[in-house]
């Protein structure tokens, strides 16, 4: 397996322009987490989906920051607009599934993140 | 709410010595305990994780980790630190209470620095 994907690996835009960082889980996974790290708040959890549904969005820092999963191999983290404060690198992040004993495989496997910059 | 705690931000160690990162945690319940791995301009890499037995977990790399419940520990370790272990370290608590899933609580993070 390739691992998780991320696009694009490295993204400069304005303030004010929409930003769109996309990730491909881990085939079979059915977790799908979105963090942010940064040098000031460290590794943050902004969202996560269990089987493509969104289960606790509470890190999602405003209305500006949308996150969705259309199917089981993608999902997207929006920023609309982007400001110089967003400027962080994004990670994604897969894990499961159920074992077949009913347990969960937590192990989180990470991509190589966006690093985003906003001038 | 779960928690961990990592108290060093840096740890410096020769090559060769052994190497301790400390973690502290706060749970209610069994805990499951993971470490991470991060070299620069990398993801975040899976080193190992406590979830019941032994308290001795052997993980990637050389490294391992002490479970102690008594001192509410999980310390990680390697007996002869390397220079390419130089990389920043994750301790991190799963989180049972929201949702069942498999929400990692992740702590501050320990850079290890070897030297020659």
């Amino acid at each position: 397996d390739a691992g998780v994907i991320q696009s694009p690996r490295h993204e400069v835009t304005e303030m004010g322009q929409e930003v769109t960082l996309r990730c491909k889980p881990i085939s079979g996974h059915d977790y799908l987490f979105w963090y942010r790290q940064t040098m000031m708040r460290g590794l943050e959890l902004l969202i996560y989906f269990n089987n493509n549904v969104p289960i606790d969005d509470s890190g999602m820092p405003e209305d500006r920051f949308s996150a969705k999963m259309p199917n089981a191999s993608f999902s997207t983290l929006k920023i609309q607009p982007s400001e110089p404060r967003d400027s962080a690198v994004y990670f994604c992040a897969s894990s499961g599934p159920r074992t077949s004993g009913g347990g969960l495989t937590d192990t989180q496997y990470f991509g190589p993140g966006t690093r985003l910059t906003v001038l | 709410a779960q928690s961990v705690a990592q108290p060093e931000d840096q740890v410096n160690v020769a090559e060769g010595n052994p190497l301790t990162v400390k973690c502290t945690y706060s749970v209610s319940g069994n805990p499951y305990l993971f470490w991470y791995v991060q070299y620069p301009n990398r993801g975040l890499q899976f080193l190992l994780k406590y979830i019941t037995g032994d308290n001795l977990v052997k993980g990637s790399y050389g490294f391992e980790a002490e479970f102690n419940k008594s001192q509410t520990s999980f310390h990680l370790k390697k007996p002869s630190a390397l220079v390419s272990d130089s990389a920043l370290y994750f301790c991190a608590v799963r989180d049972l209470f929201t949702g069942g899933g498999n929400k990692l609580t992740f702590g501050t993070g320990t850079q290890l620095k070897v030297e020659l």
